[in-house]
């Protein structure tokens, strides 16, 4: 059972390009999230979604885009990458209220 | 809006010396406060849930309380496998979570 999978651990992009950070989780949870990461500061959610073909902005959604065609996969796509998304991106699962985090996304972009 | 403040923002502790975090906060209706651990490197892991003012939740060293506006964590004779990030977040009915900052937590051997 591997829980909630992100990829890639880590990437450095250059101002201006775009990316998707993969996320799957094999828990057959209908919730799916997507925050950053930001010293001194929670974790603030980007986007999120209540199950297949339904997503919904959170407190920080610009920049983002994101699409959940399945219940396992739920990618965050950087448009056009800028040096403020610079961060640590978390995506979870949540059944119950409780959350379940994969390993992180670390990204810079210069 | 709703707010959640944690305190202290770091805490070093000698192994066996007990102490409590703090996490406040400011909802209109609370669904659920939760405390999660996180370890350099890795993605939060879920601790505890509580739900109403009075619950108390224990997890070997760990003890999590909850009142009408704040909960604390209690960490009983701390071991430096503690050390962690501890994170809270509330969440209101009807919306999603929101996240403390967290308290960096150094248990010294």
């Amino acid at each position: 059972n591997a829980g909630v999978t992100q990829t890639p651990k880590f990437q450095v992009l250059k101002t201006g390009q775009s990316m998707t950070l993969q996320c799957a989780q094999d828990m057959n949870h209908e919730y799916m999230s997507w925050y950053r990461q930001d010293p001194g500061m929670g974790l603030r959610l980007i986007h999120y979604s209540v199950g297949a073909g339904i997503t919904d902005q959170g407190e920080v959604p610009n920049g983002y885009n994101v699409s959940r065609s399945t219940t396992e996969d739920f990618p965050l796509r950087l448009l056009s990458a800028a040096p403020s998304q610079t961060s640590v991106y978390f995506c979870a699962s949540s059944y119950g209220g409780i959350q379940y985090f994969g390993a992180g996304t670390r990204l810079s972009v210069l | 809006e709703d707010q959640v403040t944690q305190s202290p923002e770091a805490l070093r502790l000698q192994e066996g010396e007990s102490s409590s975090l703090n996490c406040s906060y400011t909802v209109s209706g609370l669904r659920g406060l939760f405390w999660y651990r996180q370890d350099p490197g890795k993605g939060p892991e879920f601790l505890f849930t509580l739900y109403s003012a009075g619950e108390e939740k224990e997890k070997e060293r760990l003890k999590a309380t909850l009142t009408k506006k704040e909960s604390f964590l209690h960490i009983t004779a701390p071991k430096p496998e503690d050390s962690a990030t501890y994170l809270c977040a509330v969440q209101e009915y009807g919306q999603n979570f929101v996240f403390g900052p967290g308290t960096r937590l150094s248990v010294l051997p």
